[in-house]
């Protein structure tokens, strides 16, 4: 069964430091998603990505965050200068748009700002 | 935007016995309605779903029933087994055109042997 993958599964860094997280969305899907998840809480979603463009962002996707879709294949989220609060479990994720609304996760990226 | 209350945020059940998972949302143009089950440290995975013409779906000893009028929808798990242990979410998206998934804020489901 094909599925969404996200690299790295794990990364450590420090306040103010620029990360990128990679996704490989399911081939034939064409809406993508940024989630992410503070230990303990719930999914918050943080943007949506369709036709090259974002479609919607939360308030939580301010100035430091950037969504780019480099190539055919890949969907990446960037934090510019990373805070503590950055901390969470980021979730990338895809749906095809004939079955809308059935969108599957990957299996995260766990991102520790120190 | 999209409110999704969700209780109870922590349940103990015999294993054997059914459980119950509800949940109440805001906007009543929102017409796609996801039970995800997380363990920890993992993703979350689609374990049923239903749509808003339809008020009930069944998948073997998993069911989800919905009320439009009420705007609750509750997640029943029957027969229940110590690998249903998890932290279950349930979700809602928006009219057409909105793909955005509004959580809930869990379920802490724990299967006693």
């Amino acid at each position: 069964e094909p599925e969404v993958t996200q690299t790295p599964s794990h990364q450590v860094t420090q306040m103010g430091q620029e990360v990128i997280l990679r996704c490989v969305p399911i081939s034939n899907h064409l809406y993508f998603y940024w989630y992410r998840q503070i230990l303990g809480q719930k999914v918050e979603f943080l943007v949506s990505f369709y036709n090259n463009e974002i479609s919607e962002k939360s308030e939580i996707f301010d100035d430091q965050f950037s969504v780019e879709r480099p190539d055919g294949s890949n969907f990446t989220l960037k934090i510019r200068s990373t805070k503590l609060e950055d901390s969470a479990m980021y979730f990338c994720a895809s749906s095809e748009m004939a079955v809308r609304g059935t969108i599957y996760f990957g299996e995260g990226s766990w991102l520790t700002v120190v | 935007g999209e409110n999704v209350e969700q209780h109870p945020s922590t349940l103990s059940v015999q294993e054997g016995d059914s459980a119950v998972i509800k949940c109440t949302y805001s906007d009543s143009a929102s017409n796609y309605f996801p039970w995800y089950k997380q363990e920890l440290g993992k993703r979350p995975q689609l374990i049923i779903d239903i749509r808003s013409n339809v008020g009930e779906k069944k998948d073997q000893r998993i069911a989800v029933t919905l009320n439009k009028t009420a705007k609750h929808f509750s997640l029943h798990i029957t027969e229940t087994q110590p690998e249903d242990s998890a932290v279950y979410f349930c979700a809602v998206v928006g009219n057409f055109g909105n793909e955005k998934l509004t959580f809930g804020t869990g379920t802490r489901l724990t299967i006693i042997p």
